[in-house]
């Protein structure tokens, strides 16, 4: 059975801090997901990741794969009181869904 | 576009109730998809459709039924509601092939309260 473990799970941080979350998963997968979550709203795909080695950067947030490791990382720079909120990793299950395995999210307090 | 849309937006319903949450997609993706977000967890595979007409369970499939009649349309039917049902439901759609690893695209959620 596949499981997908973030740490931390709840992180407060002030602004213009760096800090990294941190994503672990059980089993082989091909494809992992970064996702958003504002409060009371729905995900907002973040990042996909292919391959090991694999880095994508959208402004402040960077992601990155290790596949041999089962590790990814989500990294913030500088952050900002707008990047407040739960980011969830997921990887593929496989099988005939193909649908994702999710963490159990990191809530993200970032104070001025 | 409007992607995902789900309906309604929140219930409450009492204990041996019935309902259906609606979910249709407009951007013509085979997979369609049924999740719980209980607070303070991630989100849990309850049933998906890999096109019209065929369904199969997720990891917590009980209580639940769905149906595929048409390829926008997956309904989630909740029979003989329970507390253990209260929950934040999100329904998704991707194309398969996902080729290029396209993410799940998610509904705004329906948030259930079984009292």
């Amino acid at each position: 059975e596949l499981k997908v473990e973030q740490n931390p799970l709840f992180l407060s941080m002030q602004e213009g801090k760096n800090y990294t979350i941190y994503c672990n998963y059980s089993t082989t997968s091909d494809r992992l997901y970064w996702y958003r979550q504002d409060p009371g709203k729905s995900l907002e795909s973040l990042f996909v990741l292919l391959s090991n080695g694999a880095v994508k950067q959208e402004g402040r947030l960077m992601a990155s794969l290790d596949t041999k490791a089962r590790l990814s990382t989500l990294h913030i720079t500088a952050a900002v009181h707008d990047l407040s909120a739960t980011y969830f990793c997921a990887v593929n299950s496989g099988g005939g869904a193909d649908g994702l395995t999710f963490g159990k999210g990191t809530h993200l307090i970032i104070q001025p | 576009n409007a992607g995902v849309t789900q309906t309604p937006k929140f219930r409450i319903l009492k204990i041996g109730q019935s309902m259906t949450l609606q979910c249709t997609q407009d951007m013509n993706h085979n997979y369609m998809y049924w999740y719980r977000q209980d607070p303070g967890m991630g989100l849990k595979l309850i049933y998906y459709s890999v096109g019209a007409g065929i369904t199969d369970k997720g990891e917590v499939p009980n209580g639940y039924n769905v149906s595929r009649s048409t390829t926008e349309d997956f309904p989630l039917r909740l029979e003989l509601a329970a507390p253990s049902q209260t929950s934040v439901y999100f329904c998704a759609s991707s194309y398969w092939p996902r080729q290029g690893g396209t993410p799940l695209h998610f509904g705004n959620g329906t948030r259930l309260t079984v009292t």
